[in-house]
């Protein structure tokens, strides 16, 4: 168990809707980051945050948003949802500072989302 | 920029004979390198990370992995396979200041009995 948790597990949803996934990071780490798994893209990066704010964006898309909550919990919004948005999405943490550089990240067990 | 290259896509070994799983990068700066493992229907979990001291790193379940700059190759190997071992590995690379990840497209070890 890595201390990331990320809710709900599964989710089924149609095109068009919209989605929120949950991330909560392990105790004392600052940094979030939003990673997607997909067959054909495989592991991406898409969006990190510290302490709130908005730190690196990666490969996301402007239909997909991400915030971070004053108790460090992340959140990453998908809207106008499209079949190729079916993936593995994972949140990873890491204790992270103000000027960057590189620590561990742990990550969570994934929340997998299917597009109908 | 940072990308990592996984050089098989599947590995497959006998029980108890060594594994090798090969890595290639590329970084326009001195790279901080992990191996994840991925087994089933689960999370990524780290096995090891390089990041500058020791060129030989050991992880966890008896995983090591080198580090040879002149090569731009950081292999990972363990000396006799399990049937645990069987999962999904990726090579990672630091992307960018903030530390965000660049994963290799994944190396699938297969452990026969």
């Amino acid at each position: 168990d890595s201390g990331v948790t990320q809710t709900p597990k599964h989710l089924i949803t149609a095109t068009g809707q919209r989605v929120t996934l949950r991330c909560s990071p392990r105790s004392g780490d600052l940094s979030v980051y939003w990673y997607q798994q997909s067959l054909d893209q495989g592991l991406q990066f898409l969006i990190q945050y510290y302490n709130g704010e908005e730190r690196a964006k990666g490969n996301i898309l402007e239909r997909f948003s991400a915030q971070q909550f004053p108790d460090l919990h992340s959140e990453l919004n998908l809207s106008s949802l499209e079949l190729g948005d079916s993936a593995l999405y994972f949140c990873a943490s890491s204790v992270g500072s103000r000027a960057g550089g590189t620590y561990e990240q742990y990550f969570g067990p994934g929340t997998r989302l299917t597009v109908t | 920029a940072q990308s990592v290259t996984q050089l098989d896509s599947h590995v497959s070994v006998s029980e108890g004979t060594p594994v090798l799983l090969r890595c290639n990068y590329s970084s326009s700066y001195s790279p901080s390198l992990f191996w994840y493992v991925q087994h089933p229907n689960k999370g990524l979990q780290l096995l090891l990370k390089y990041t500058s001291a020791a060129t030989l790193v050991k992880g966890i379940n008896g995983f090591e992995a080198e580090f040879k700059k002149s090569e731009t190759s950081f292999h990972l190997t363990k000396p006799s396979a399990h049937m645990s071992d069987a999962a999904e590995y990726f090579c990672v690379v630091t992307g960018g200041s903030q530390g965000n990840l660049i994963f290799g497209k994944g190396t699938k070890l297969s452990v026969k009995p």
